[in-house]
């Protein structure tokens, strides 16, 4: 069985600029979650992905945007970036809706400068 | 606005010894799952709680779910260097945000001492 798998590792980008993060669910895996992690915090909830249709979004401004595929992979977009956006992002893939226990990646390290 | 306090948010003890973590809120949830994540790696799943009063144990490991659903609890037995990390709780399905979310801690910091 296949893990969560993530790429790119780690990223480098500046003010302004956009980036393409991307996400491949564990095997059997329907539904895709992102996160968020600052430095010293907890992860904080983007927005899930069930079969291609946004099933939730948490409290982040629009230029947050994603995709998830047929494949279940997916792709969180982020236009415009800002200092503040410089984090882990984790993506996380579960198969049981009912409980929502969800299976993490190993994250992108992001860095905007 | 749905918020999990986790206590201590740091813990240095030194190997041999016990300790327990605190997850509060105000919240009922319908599950809640404890992670563990290691610098620079994504949180691995430890355990799911679901029922009020739970108790599950994993090795030297005891989860417990307060019967209201609000709060869950950590307890380590004769912590070992290799449980060095940080201990995460989320919650899922609480009022408010729906079934989608988990709402996580801030998490404990957790260094054992050999």
């Amino acid at each position: 069985e296949t893990g969560v798998t993530q790429s790119p590792t780690h990223l480098i980008k500046t003010r302004g600029q956009q980036v393409t993060l991307r996400c491949s669910s564990q095997s059997g895996h329907n539904t895709v979650s992102w996160y968020q992690q600052a430095l010293g915090q907890g992860p904080q909830f983007i927005f899930q992905y069930y079969r291609e249709e946004e099933n939730g979004r948490g409290n982040f401004p629009p230029r947050f945007s994603g995709l998830q595929f047929p494949n279940y992979s997916s792709e969180l977009n982020v236009n415009a970036l800002e200092l503040d956006d410089s984090a882990l992002y984790l993506c996380a893939s579960s198969g049981d809706i009912a409980y929502n226990e969800q299976f993490f990646g190993p994250g992108t390290r992001l860095t905007v400068l | 606005t749905q918020l999990l306090e986790q206590s201590p948010q740091f813990l240095s003890i030194q190997e041999g010894e016990n300790l327990t973590v605190y997850c509060n809120s105000s919240s009922v949830f319908s599950s809640l799952q404890w992670y563990r994540q290691e610098p620079g790696e994504g949180p691995v799943l430890l355990v799911t709680v679901v029922t009020g009063g739970e108790v599950k144990k994993l090795k030297r490991l005891t989860f417990q779910f307060g019967d209201a659903r609000k709060d869950s609890s950590l307890h380590i037995t004769a912590a070992q260097p290799g449980d060095t990390g940080l201990y995460l709780c989320a919650g899922a399905g609480g009022s408010g945000a729906g079934s989608y979310q988990l709402t996580f801690g801030k998490g404990t910091k957790l260094s054992v001492i050999p």
